[in-house]
């Protein structure tokens, strides 16, 4: 069964300070991993997702994450954070030609001016 | 293009009562699902179709129902209404891009904030 950890529920960083949410993930066949934004109010949206091509995934808005086997994470960062960053962010899971995915529980992002 | 639309945004039900949630998506895509988001749980997969006429239970799928007539429309019903499901409901669709296609990238609606007194 897969299943996705995030650690932190909340996250507080300064404007301009890295950014750095947790993910681990465990699947039983290699994994497709997705992290995705959403703003007060709003729907899910896709940031970014690694489908094998490249162990580092570059998304939108500046995010990129790692995918690392050994660890089984997949890590999210983003070397200066904006105001505009302020979210939860998911990270996610499906299964190899799967489409039924798993999310975390989210992590909230508060940016400090 | 106006992706998944979902109606009503906000709902106050009586416990007993029932409703349906609409969510309609104009992107042709074949896999539609039902999540609910409960604070600080993530988001639950309620059922999910693969195409019209076919649908599936997900994780949480008690107090539910779905169909699929049309490819676009994907309703979920409340048939009696219980405190337990105050949450907001999203709507997502996918395409199919198969076993190699890479892993399905899901696009959501805006949610209905669904209270139920």
């Amino acid at each position: 069964a897969q299943s996705v950890t995030q650690l932190g529920s909340h996250v507080s960083v300064s404007e301009g300070a890295l950014v750095l949410l947790r993910c681990n993930y465990s699947s039983s066949v290699p994994p497709y991993l997705f992290w995705y934004v959403q703003y007060p109010n709003q729907g899910l949206q896709l940031l970014l997702k690694y489908t094998s091509a490249a162990t580092l995934v570059k998304g939108i808005n500046g995010f990129e994450a790692e995918f690392k086997k050994s660890e089984t994470s997949f890590h999210l960062t983003k070397p200066s954070a904006h105001m505009s960053d302020a979210a939860e962010y998911f990270c996610a899971v499906s299964d190899t030609g799967g489409f039924k995915t798993i999310f975390g529980a989210g992590t909230r992002l508060f940016v400090k001016a | 293009n106006a992706g998944v639309t979902q109606t009503p945004k906000f709902r106050i039900l009586k416990i007993g009562q029932s409703m349906t949630l609409q969510c309609t998506q104009d992107m042709n895509h074949n896999y539609m699902y039902w999540y609910r988001q409960d604070p600080g749980m993530g988001l639950k997969l309620i059922y999910y179709s693969v195409g019209a006429g076919i649908t599936d239970k997900g994780e949480v799928p008690n107090g539910y129902n779905v169909s699929r007539s049309t490819t676009e429309d994907f309703p979920l019903r409340l048939e009696l209404a219980a405190p337990s499901q105050t949450s907001v409901y999203f709507c997502a669709s996918s395409p199919r891009q198969g076993a190699s296609g890479g892993g399905d990238t899901q696009y959501f609606g805006p949610g209905t904030r669904l209270t139920v007194l």
